[in-house]
């Protein structure tokens, strides 16, 4: 079965102090990870698609990396705009279909 | 356009009631998906619909009866709920294959 597990639950970070989100997954056959952010009672919005290991994307403040095991969304100088969560999934095939799959979620909050 | 939008935003039910969720993509994707999200959880995948046909159930009670009139349309039609069945209900859809799904803002459903 599928596993996408996520650390740290939630984090507190000063505007402008960068870190990591981890995305550990055991999947069997990788086809897809992909990063998304969920504000508060809405739906969650598309970040980045990484397909391989040693693959990065990066878009403004952010940047995710993929090795075998797992994937990290690095956050440089964040800002309170940046507060949301943070969601890894897994896409697999059931059959002729795909699914994603979700981590548990990072909770980010910066503060001024 | 990148938008999928959801109807209604908000519904309150009673444990009685009959209801319907709506979704509606132009976006010619043809996957579609409805997941189910409670506070401080990841979602939940409840279906896949795959060219207009039931891909994937993931045992979800037959309260839920899910329904695709076609390929801009996703129904999710609501019977005899109950007030743990209360959560936000998120639509997705997304190309075949190994693609990013785009997401809905979501009804948050209450049933009392």
């Amino acid at each position: 079965e599928d596993q996408v597990t996520q650390s740290p639950e939630a984090l507190r970070l000063q505007e402008g102090e960068s870190s990591s989100l981890n995305c550990s997954y055991t999947v069997s056959g990788l086809r897809g990870l992909f990063w998304y952010r969920q504000d508060p009672g809405k739906g969650p919005e598309f970040l980045f698609t990484l397909y391989s290991a040693g693959e990065e994307k990066e878009k403004e403040r952010l940047k995710a990396t993929l090795t075998k095991k797992e994937s990290f969304l690095h956050i440089t100088a964040p800002k309170p705009e940046d507060s949301a969560t943070y969601l890894c999934a897994v896409q697999a095939y059931s059959g002729t279909a795909s699914k994603l799959t979700f981590g548990t979620g990072t909770r980010l909050q910066v503060t001024l | 356009d990148t938008e999928v939008t959801q109807t209604p935003k908000h519904l309150v039910m009673g444990m009685t009631n009959k209801k319907s969720l709506k979704c509606e993509q132009h976006m010619g994707h043809r996957a579609m998906y409805w997941y189910k999200q409670k506070a401080k959880k990841p979602p939940e995948l409840m279906f896949v619909y795959s060219y207009e046909k039931l891909s994937i159930n993931e045992s979800v009670p037959s309260r839920f009866s899910p329904e695709c009139p076609n390929s801009s349309l996703l129904n999710l039609h609501l019977h005899a709920l109950q007030p743990e069945d209360s959560a936000l209900y998120l639509c997705a859809t997304k190309n075949e294959g190994i693609a990013e799904a785009f997401f809905g803002q979501g009804t948050r459903l209450t049933v009392v």
